[in-house]
């Protein structure tokens, strides 16, 4: 079964420095979306993107953020300037290969957990 | 912005027993997701429920999407010790795509 793969699966960092979370979400899937879980708390939204451009962003995802698909299959985030609070599960999502029926049924990877230290 | 509110926070049951949890939201919605996530994993979808009104089964678990769409429960009978984990409901927010979750629903289960 096709399924949302990510990686590293875990990332330690210096505060200060620059991360890149990867993804490969389900082929011929249209949407794609990143979401973040601070320990012991529910799953928020950062950004979908959809033709190669952000569709929303909440308003966590600030000018520390930036998405990009950088060829056919991968979907990355990237975090620059990391802080503290910036540590989290993050988790990737991809939906709608029928924009139709399917665009509101994400599947998630299995997430990237940040530390930063 | 929306608010999704999941009840109970958390179950404690014995294996056999049948669960029960549910989520009601501040707006309506149009589509409901339940997903269950493991400690350290991603969420994982259980059911997804596109109508009002709609009842919809995945082996033991059995998910209904509220009349008035503003709320929807998901029951799992006979739980076994895997069932352990966290529950959550989702939904699509106002704006194209975003999933806005509820806080959870921590369901432990003794043998």
């Amino acid at each position: 079964e096709p399924e949302v793969t990510q990686t590293p699966s875990h990332q330690v960092t210096q505060m200060g420095q620059e991360v890149i979370l990867r993804c490969v979400p389900i082929s011929n899937h249209l949407y794609f979306y990143w979401y973040r879980q601070i320990l012991g708390q529910k799953v928020e939204f950062l950004v979908s993107f959809y033709n190669n451009e952000i569709s929303e962003k909440s308003e966590i995802f600030d000018d520390q953020f930036s998405v990009e698909r950088p060829d056919g299959s991968n979907f990355t985030l990237k975090i620059r300037a990391t802080k503290l609070e910036d540590s989290a599960m993050y988790f990737c999502a991809s939906s709608g290969e029928d924009l139709h029926l399917y665009q509101e049924t994400q599947y998630f990877g299995p997430g990237t957990r940040l530390l930063v230290l | 912005g929306q608010q999704l509110n999941q009840s109970p926070q958390s179950m404690f049951i014995q294996e056999g027993e049948d669960v029960s949890m549910n989520c009601t939201s501040s707006s309506i919605f149009n589509t409901w997701l339940w997903y269950k996530q493991d400690p350290g994993e991603g969420p994982v979808l259980l059911i997804a429920l596109y109508k009002a009104g709609e009842l919809t089964s995945n082996g033991r678990l059995t998910a209904q999407f509220g009349i008035t769409r503003k709320d929807s429960f998901l029951n799992i009978s006979a739980s076994i010790p895997s069932d352990v984990g966290i529950y959550f409901c989702a939904g699509p927010g106002t704006s194209y795509g975003k999933l806005t979750f509820g806080q959870g629903t921590i369901l432990t289960v003794h043998p």
